[in-house]
């Protein structure tokens, strides 16, 4: 199984440029997320989807917007970049091991350059 | 805000001893996890433990739980270079979103 794949694994980007990080899972998962991860600010979460056809936002949304297209597939957008969102971005979803707890299986990451 | 935070932010050890991280956190939560990254990785669940447990094992892995105190310690006993890597507590309070802290990098020398 190739579990969370993440696309692309690195940008670079221009100030107001735009750009999609695409994630995929093949785990049959039904709640996917995005976080950031800053030296030393740990994983920030930006948004996230509980079930197909549902988003909400987390910790950090502001400059983000996603798009949960099936079960399988949770995308960001950024609609223009910032330096400020030089990151690296984790995309995860969730696996029920216990009843009401979530487990997360992440993605390798991707690494995006605003300058 | 994060919920949880790591004690200490950088820890360095020799391979064979035992490396101890803490975590404490603000609220009351149903269950607290820990993972592990390695460097350029994503994360990888080591460990869940309930908020109704007191203590967990897993292979070389010891979690307790302190709801009273509201932390936490992960245990790597006889520890491998290859646990060379930053650890996460993260917790759940009942919605669907998990809360990371800001992590411990663990060193192991050979």
């Amino acid at each position: 199984n190739a579990g969370v794949t993440q696309t692309p694994k690195f940008q670079v980007l221009k100030t107001g440029q735009s750009m999609t990080l695409q994630c995929a899972q093949d785990m049959n998962h039904n709640s996917m997320y995005w976080y950031r991860q800053d030296p030393g600010m740990g994983l920030r979460l930006i948004y996230y989807s509980a079930s197909e056809g549902t988003t909400d936002k987390g910790e950090v949304p502001n400059g983000y917007n996603v798009s949960r297209l099936n079960k399988r597939e949770f995308s960001l957008r950024l609609e223009s970049a910032a330096p400020s969102q030089t990151s690296v971005y984790f995309c995860a979803s969730r696996d029920r091991l216990y009843s009401g707890a979530n487990v997360l299986t992440f993605g390798a990451g991707s690494r995006l350059t605003v300058l | 805000s994060q919920q949880g935070e790591e004690d200490p932010q950088a820890l360095s050890i020799q391979e064979g001893e035992n490396a101890t991280m803490n975590c404490s956190y603000k609220t009351s939560i149903n269950n607290l996890q820990w993972y592990r990254q390695n460097s350029g990785r994503g994360l990888v669940h080591l460990i869940l433990i309930r908020s109704n447990e007191r203590e967990k094992h897993s292979g070389r892995l010891r979690v307790t739980l302190d709801t009273s105190k509201k932390s936490s310690s992960l245990l790597i006993t006889a520890s491998r270079a290859a646990d060379t890597a930053s650890y996460f507590c993260a917790t759940e309070g009942g919605s669907e979103k998990l809360v990371f802290g800001k992590g411990t990098k663990l060193t192991v020398n050979p």
